[in-house]
Parts: C-alpha cells; sequence; structure tokens
C-alpha cells in the first residue's frame, strides 16, 4: 500500500498567516492526490483534487501543488472558520490511503 | 443538493454483525462508484471497501477482507455495507462517500454525516 506521510501533525498560526501543509507519497503518484478538510464533528470536505484543481465553491484562498511524491497544500491568508484537520489522499492505487492529517489551530 | 445519509449505526458485541445503509438523492447514483470510510474515535481517515457503478466490481481493505461486504441497489439509490465478524478496532465512524467517477480510482466528492459503531462487551 501507498504510505502518505503529513507534515506537521499539528500547528498554531495567526488569522492572515499564510499556512502550509505537505504530503509526501511513499511512491509516485502523479497528480491523483486530494485534499480534505474536516472540522470537529462533521464529515469531511473535498477541498482540492488532482493536486490544484480547486473544488467548486472552495476558497481561492486554499491551493494545492505538486507531483510524484511530494506535494504541498496552502492557506493564502488562515481564516478563524479554516480551523479544522486536513487530509491528503491519494487515488492512484487501490487501497487508497489517506495522510495521519494535519490539525490547524488559531494562535 | 447531493445528499447521503447513513444508518445502521449502533452497539454490537465482539463477533457479532450489523449491517449499515446509505440512501442517496441529488445525483444519479448509478453512474458513481461508492465507497465506505471509517474513522476511530480520536484518529484518521481510514478507506474501508468500495463498489463500482454498476455493483459488480467491489474492492476491500485488507483489514475488512472476509468480514466485510459492499453492495448497492441503483433501483433504490442505496448502498450497504454488510459487517460479520466484528472485533473492537472496528469501533469507528462509518461514512458513505461519493466517488467522483465510476470506477475504484477517484477522490470523494461528497459525503454523508456519519454513523457510530461500537463494537464491546
Amino acid at each position: 500500500a501507498i504510505r502518505m506521510t503529513q507534515s506537521p501533525s499539528s500547528f498554531s498560526a495567526s488569522t492572515g498567516d499564510r499556512v502550509t501543509i505537505t504530503c509526501r507519497a511513499s511512491q509516485g503518484i502523479s497528480s491523483y492526490l486530494a485534499w480534505y478538510q474536516q472540522k470537529p464533528g462533521k464529515a469531511p470536505k473535498l477541498l482540492i483534487y488532482a493536486a490544484s484543481t480547486l473544488q467548486s465553491g472552495v476558497p481561492s484562498r486554499f491551493s494545492g501543488s505538486g507531483s510524484g511524491t511530494d506535494f504541498t497544500f496552502t492557506i493564502s491568508s488562515l481564516q478563524p472558520e479554516d480551523i479544522a484537520t486536513y487530509y491528503c489522499q491519494q487515488y492512484h492505487n487501490l487501497p487508497l490511503t489517506f495522510g495521519g492529517g494535519t490539525k490547524v489551530e488559531i494562535k | 443538493e447531493v445528499q447521503l445519509v447513513e444508518s445502521g449505526g449502533g452497539l454490537v458485541q465482539p463477533g457479532g454483525s450489523l449491517r449499515l445503509s446509505c440512501v442517496a438523492s441529488g445525483f444519479t447514483f448509478s453512474s458513481h462508484a461508492m465507497t465506505w470510510v471509517r474513522q476511530a474515535p480520536g484518529k484518521g481517515l481510514e478507506w474501508v471497501s468500495g463498489i463500482n457503478d454498476s455493483g459488480g466490481t467491489t474492492y476491500y481493505a485488507d483489514s475488512v477482507k472476509g468480514r466485510f461486504t459492499i453492495s448497492r441497489d441503483n433501483s433504490k439509490k442505496k448502498l450497504y455495507l454488510q459487517m460479520n465478524t466484528l472485533r473492537a478496532e472496528d469501533t469507528a465512524e462509518y461514512y458513505c462517500a461519493k466517488s467522483y467517477g465510476s470506477g475504484s480510482l477517484y477522490y470523494f466528492d461528497y459525503w454523508g454525516q456519519g454513523t457510530l459503531v461500537t463494537v464491546s462487551s
């Protein structure tokens, strides 16, 4: 199975900060990567697919980049409503696998 | 509006069985693969099982293979997960999710609210 490693696992930032999360795949997955946001007590929500394509209705402050094994997720200006855990997911191979998650908190 | 509503969760003893259901609306159910993803309390997301649009092909995580069976009824717009020989480590919130495409290798563009399965004596 392809292992997805996210870093950091958690961190705190201030409103307005630029936030970057990385996701590394244990083998090449081309651009078959999605990012999800999960708020406490809620279901995950798709933000980005194909590594960099923003899902319809998702604010433009969210972005993604990368291909192969190394990927980046960025929030250009952190807002209070962005407090959540973020997960990457590869869909290059079965079994589909997720990263361990990155919990983002407000400082 | 796409909606996915799960049901069937609850408390079950180790070794017991449970059947989860997910009813879909707001999209052409028979054109999309569907999947179950679970999340143990305080843990991350784990893909459990998927089924293609027609129901003819199914996929399972090694952790549930041989114990869980995914199925669908396109006429009723329903997805199912039959869970047998349940273990304590199967305790989790189970989410039904819609795949973007018709086959197995996709991301999930809509999720249900989840149903909690607790395996305990």
